[in-house]
């Protein structure tokens, strides 16, 4: 089945406190792409992925970090988690080539930070 | 400040009649878009789309509706059924940006029965 994978779903931490939030497509996607989801703010892109080993910054990367050394994996990594980093996390990906592409959603991670 | 808007936050319908959803924009640079449905606990998934070339796009029960010169687009459910009731979620992209989507804060949909 394609899809989009992330782990863990739910995720409750305390500031400071270095996490990784995974993500893995087996669609053979170039464009993979970070996200959260905010009451009344939609979803802001926070980092995304052109293809392996090429990443760059969407609206809100601050407190981010993210690698791609795999065209199926895309981590999400915060080092020191803060209690605004509590949000709805989803990963996305996509394939390139044309101007406009649908984005396929994982079904998201629910993060607090205490 | 916010390129693509929702501004109303939730809306309900009867079941059977039709439901419609908008979204602003202000970026002109902006070319096609496209609707996300999202269901509590999953992943938004893809609705329906439509480029800038055209003012209409339909797909069974959905239609979208663009109106370039008010930068204004809407989404019609007919008729609505409780299986929609969902958030719904305005994108837009712009040519040069590729899959680059910038989201509206979205409009939850309660259908009754």
């Amino acid at each position: 089945e394609a899809q989009v994978t992330q782990n863990p779903r739910y995720l409750i931490t305390v500031t400071g406190k270095k996490l990784t939030v995974t993500c893995s497509q087996n669609m053979n996607h170039e464009y993979m792409s970070w996200y959260r989801q905010d009451p009344g703010l939609g979803l802001r892109q926070i980092y995304y992925s052109m293809n392996v080993e090429v990443t760059d910054k969407g609206d809100v990367p601050e407190g981010y970090k993210v690698s791609r050394k795999e065209k199926r994996n895309f981590p999400l990594i915060l080092e020191s988690p803060s209690p605004n980093q509590t949000s709805l996390y989803f990963c996305a990906s996509g394939p390139t080539g044309g101007p406009y592409n649908e984005q396929f959603f994982g079904p998201g991670t629910r993060l607090t930070v205490l | 400040d916010q390129q693509v808007k929702q501004n109303s936050p939730s809306l309900s319908v009867q079941e059977g009649r039709i439901s419609i959803l908008n979204c602003d924009y202000t970026n002109s640079m902006f070319d096609y878009f496209l609707w996300y449905k999202k269901y509590p606990a999953e992943g938004p998934t893809f609705l329906i789309s439509i480029s800038s070339i055209k003012d209409k796009n339909e797909d069974g029960r959905f239609t979208v509706f663009l109106n370039k010169s008010a930068k204004h687009l809407s989404l019609h459910i007919v008729p609505s059924q409780p299986g929609d009731s969902a958030v719904y979620f305005c994108a837009a992209s712009a040519y040069n940006a590729g899959n680059m989507l910038t989201f509206g804060g979205g409009t939850r949909l309660m259908v009754k029965p």
